[in-house]
């Protein structure tokens, strides 16, 4: 089984309010990841939780806040965001934040949050 | 320089034929590969995973990696019109701790 879940899976807000995107995992794996896409682009990195850390910041801006409260769940609080800020939001999971040997552990993705800022 | 480039298509491919899509990556260290399947307004879909020079069969699908020319490929054998989707390459950073995707290569299928 390599399912991830997300919700919602559309959100309209608002520039001024604060919501959250949720993902969570149930196949053991111990890194996740919060991606952006916008239309017609591949995925852009935004973070990496590792082992319940953040090992990664793809120098995000701060109306974007990750949480990582267990090794099952991944949680983007979002607040005072832009138009810009629309995209489909993708969580993925992989066994691990780092290499078996040489190779990178293979990463799966949740269906994603199609998020409109108005 | 794109570290992963592909070309964005549209690749028009009548049922049942091979499609062949290619990607080259720019850093010479990347060790591990990856093509995802992208239905429109749908999440990546891993389809295949390629770590060592040579080919790879799962299925209709075949990826190839050669590391001396920096270049992995997908063949799509006997494709159907629901192989239509953008396909994304990807390949580790130097570093070893993330994805660096392509932009993506648009397939269409045509019964």
């Amino acid at each position: 089984d390599t399912e991830v879940t997300q919700t919602p899976k559309h959100l309209v807000m608002g520039m001024t309010n604060k919501k959250s995107l949720k993902c969570e995992q149930h196949m053991g794996h111990r890194a996740m990841y919060w991606y952006k896409q916008k239309a017609k682009k591949p995925p852009e990195l935004m973070f990496v939780y590792s082992y319940e850390k953040l090992s990664i910041n793809e120098s995000v801006p701060s109306r974007f806040s990750p949480e990582c409260p267990n090794s099952s769940l991944l949680n983007l609080h979002l607040h005072a965001l832009q138009p810009e800020d629309s995209a489909l939001y993708l969580c993925a999971s992989s066994q691990d934040g780092g290499l078996a040997g040489d190779y990178f552990y293979e990463q799966y993705f949740g269906p994603g949050t199609r998020l409109t800022v108005t | 320089q794109k570290e992963v480039e592909q070309n964005s298509g549209p690749l028009s491919v009548p049922e049942g034929a091979i499609a062949s899509l290619n990607c080259t990556y720019s850093d010479r260290v990347s060790q591990s590969f990856f093509w995802y399947r992208q239905y429109s307004g749908k999440s990546p879909e891993l389809i295949m995973s390629i770590y060592s020079n040579g080919d790879k069969e799962d299925g209709r699908f075949t990826a190839q990696l050669n590391k001396a020319s920096q270049y992995v490929s997908l063949l799509i054998r006997d494709s159907q019109p629901s192989d239509s989707a953008t396909y994304l390459c990807a390949v580790t950073n130097n570093a070893g701790n993330m994805l660096t995707f392509g932009g993506g290569t648009r397939l269409m299928v045509k019964p």
